[in-house]
């Protein structure tokens, strides 16, 4: 199976800030790759898909680049209401495996 | 508005069963694949099972194969999850999940439920 692993696995940012996380799939998975917000106690919510396309009402800010083994998720500029943890997952056959996850906070 | 609606969460004894429902509504439920994923206390999120749109089709992790079944009754537009021998690394808030699309892979979660809690303890 296809492992995900994305790093760092935490980051402390200022308000403002360019904050950048990475996935890479341990196999070529092509554009299939999605990334998912979670605010603590909240619902997991769809950010970015096909790598890099911004799913509806999802500030610009957000962004999504690669292709094949190498992903990144940018947030242009972090905002307070940014902090949440932050997972990739592969979605070109099963099984459906998320990253370990990125916990973003506020320095 | 498309909403997904788990219950049938609760406390279980290990080696005990639960069912879980996912009630849809505000889409043609039919015409999407399905997917339960779990978040266990404190951790990440992790891919239970899925089923294609029709119900012909299900897919379930490594974790769960044998343990449990997703089906669906297309004509009441809810998801079912049959968790049998459980046990206690199952804990988890359980989401159901619609993809984009009629096929689990290829395909996004692009709506998720509010979750339901599944603690199996003695």
């Amino acid at each position: 199976d296809i492992q995900m692993t994305q790093s760092p696995s935490s980051l402390s940012a200022s308000v403002g800030d360019r904050v950048t996380i990475t996935c890479r799939a341990s196999q070529g998975i092509s554009n299939y790759l999605a990334w998912y917000q979670q605010k603590p106690g909240k619902v997991p919510k769809l950010l970015i898909y096909g790598a890099a396309s911004l799913q509806s009402g999802v500030p610009s800010r957000f962004s999504g680049s690669g292709s094949g083994t190498d992903f990144t998720l940018t947030i242009s500029s972090l905002q307070p209401e940014d902090v949440a943890t932050y997972y990739c997952q592969k979605y070109n056959s099963g099984p459906l495996t998320f990253g370990g996850g990125t916990k973003v906070e506020i320095k | 508005e498309v909403q997904l609606l788990e219950s049938g969460g609760g406390l279980v004894q290990p080696g005990g069963s639960l069912r879980l429902s996912c009630a849809a509504s505000g889409f043609t439920f039919s015409g999407y694949a399905m997917t339960w994923v779990r978040q266990a206390p404190g951790k990440g999120l992790e891919w239970v099972s899925s089923i294609l749109g029709s119900g012909g089709n299900t897919y379930n992790a490594d974790s769960v194969k044998g343990r449990f079944t997703i089906s669906r009754d297309n004509s009441k537009n809810t998801l079912f999850l049959q968790m049998n021998s459980l046990r206690a690394e199952d804990t988890a808030v359980y989401y159901c999940a619609k993809t984009s699309g009629p096929y689990y892979y290829y395909n996004v979660m692009d709506v998720w439920g509010q979750g339901t809690t599944v603690t199996v303890s003695s």
